[in-house]
């Protein structure tokens, strides 16, 4: 058990709706980061957050989008979804956020199935 | 351009055997790259590191190399064990600017364990 935890676990719904991932960090930690991992694209970065504000942007889509609330804990915001937005995602946190000493820890993941 | 990419996909290998996955990375600034372990249904979980200045790191059980001039690392794993039996991928940790990282992820080799 690395500490992160995810919610819901699994999650199904149709083209065009929202959905929002939660996400709350390990105890202490400050920085959060999104990766969706599907089988035609595997685990990519989408983007990283640290104590509530933005640090990084990757390969996020302009449907989604993410905030760190006061409380540290994140969601994940996916509208307008489409079949291909089908995949797992998963949280990650550390204690900072740069590189130096920074181990990510991964949560367990909520898999999305949009039909 | 970044990209990080394995060998192979799959790898079989009998209980207690040493096991060798291999990866190729293609920006020779890289400088910063971690070993994850996928189990089923679980978010990855960091195995070992290595920063550029070093050829080689050990761990219990594991041994990262990385080989700088052909960029290449590798991880062994000694005298496996089914708890071995997962996807490993290699990451390389990118630092964008200073206070913000991202991991980027090869494609995984799905290792079983015969027993």
């Amino acid at each position: 058990d690395s500490g992160v935890t995810q919610t819901p676990k699994h999650l199904i719904t149709a083209t065009g709706q929202r959905v929002t991932l939660r996400c709350s960090p390990r105890s202490g930690d400050l920085s959060v980061y999104w990766y969706q991992q599907s089988l035609d694209q595997g685990l990519q970065f989408l983007i990283q957050y640290y104590n509530g504000e933005e640090r990084a942007k990757g390969n996020i889509l302009e449907r989604f989008s993410a905030q760190q609330f006061p409380d540290l804990h994140s969601e994940l915001n996916l509208s307008s979804l489409e079949l291909g937005d089908s995949a797992l995602y998963f949280c990650a946190s550390s204690v900072g956020s740069g590189r130096a000493s920074n181990e990510q820890f991964f949560g367990p993941g909520t898999r999305l199935t949009v039909l | 351009g970044e990209s990080v990419g394995l060998h192979l996909p799959t790898l079989s290998v009998q209980e207690g055997d040493n096991s060798i996955i291999n990866c190729a990375y293609s920006n020779s600034a890289s400088d910063y790259f971690i070993w994850y372990k996928q189990e089923s249904g679980k978010g990855p979980q960091f195995i070992i590191d290595i920063r550029s200045n070093m050829d080689k790191r050990q761990g219990q059980r594991v041994t990262v190399l990385l080989n700088k001039t052909v960029k290449h690392l590798s991880l062994q794993i000694a005298a496996t064990q089914p708890g071995d039996s997962a996807v490993y991928f290699c990451a390389e940790n990118t630092e964008l600017i200073q206070g913000a990282q991202k991991l980027v992820f090869g494609q995984g080799t799905r290792l079983t364990i015969n027993p």
